[in-house]
């Protein structure tokens, strides 16, 4: 199993509040990713990060930001929450293994923004 | 056209059956693949990488064949507890180094 976590893991919020999406690993894994998934849809990578300090835009344009302060944590800040939010946001992180990378998940963060 | 391409199904299927999944890729120089599971409403789980001789995990096979850019996964023997959705996943590699790009998923139902 994966130790990467991810709070909340549901969320319900009015339109207009900042909101910072939790994620964390203890397997020192220097890359780590977030996802946006709608239901029955495949995932899009919204931003990424190779080590600390290090964070790029994914292929799905996204008005969130990212941080990555220390190797273990990873959260993402939506400024000001929209209806057009609402969606699954998984965060991943890799290591390397027997020449490729090797993601894994966490458990996801249901977002609804009324 | 989408840069991994599957087939949604849904599938349907006896326990017991054996179903092919088939997944294409665009980008010639993608350099790992895989093949994650996803329940619903769950993160998605690695189920195997792909390697270029083909690989088998039990009841699962995987075939790669750069040549085509085709993917698959052969379940052999359904159990219910094989109903998922299953992500073909590509790596680019290069400077995409780590970036996965994951298909739409196949919907696989086995019932009793």
């Amino acid at each position: 199993e994966a130790d990467i976590y991810q709070t909340p893991r549901y969320l319900v919020i009015g339109t207009g509040k900042k909101i910072t999406l939790e994620c964390s690993q203890t397997m020192g894994h220097d890359k780590m990713y977030w996802y946006q998934q709608d239901p029955g849809m495949e995932l899009h990578l919204i931003h990424y990060s190779y080590g600390v300090n290090s964070t790029e835009k994914g292929d799905l344009s996204s008005e969130s930001t990212v941080s990555r302060i220390r190797t273990e944590h990873f959260p993402l800040t939506l400024e000001s929450a929209r209806p057009s939010h609402t969606s699954q946001y998984l965060c991943a992180s890799s290591q390397m293994g027997l020449g490729y990378e090797t993601q894994y998940f966490g458990p996801g963060t249901r977002l609804l923004v009324l | 056209r989408k840069e991994v391409e599957q087939d949604p199904g849904p599938f349907n299927v006896p326990e017991g059956a054996t179903v092919a999944f088939n997944c294409t890729y665009s980008n010639s120089a993608s350099q790992s693949f895989f093949w994650y599971r996803q329940d619903c409403r769950k993160e998605p789980k690695l189920l195997m990488s792909v390697y270029s001789s083909g690989n088998e995990d039990g009841r699962f096979t995987a075939q790669l064949n750069r040549a085509s850019q085709y993917i698959s996964l052969l379940i052999r023997d359904s159990k219910l507890s094989d109903s998922a959705t299953y992500l073909c996943v590509v790596n680019a590699g290069g400077t995409s180094y780590g970036k996965l790009t994951f298909g739409q998923g196949t919907i696989l139902t086995v019932h009793p």
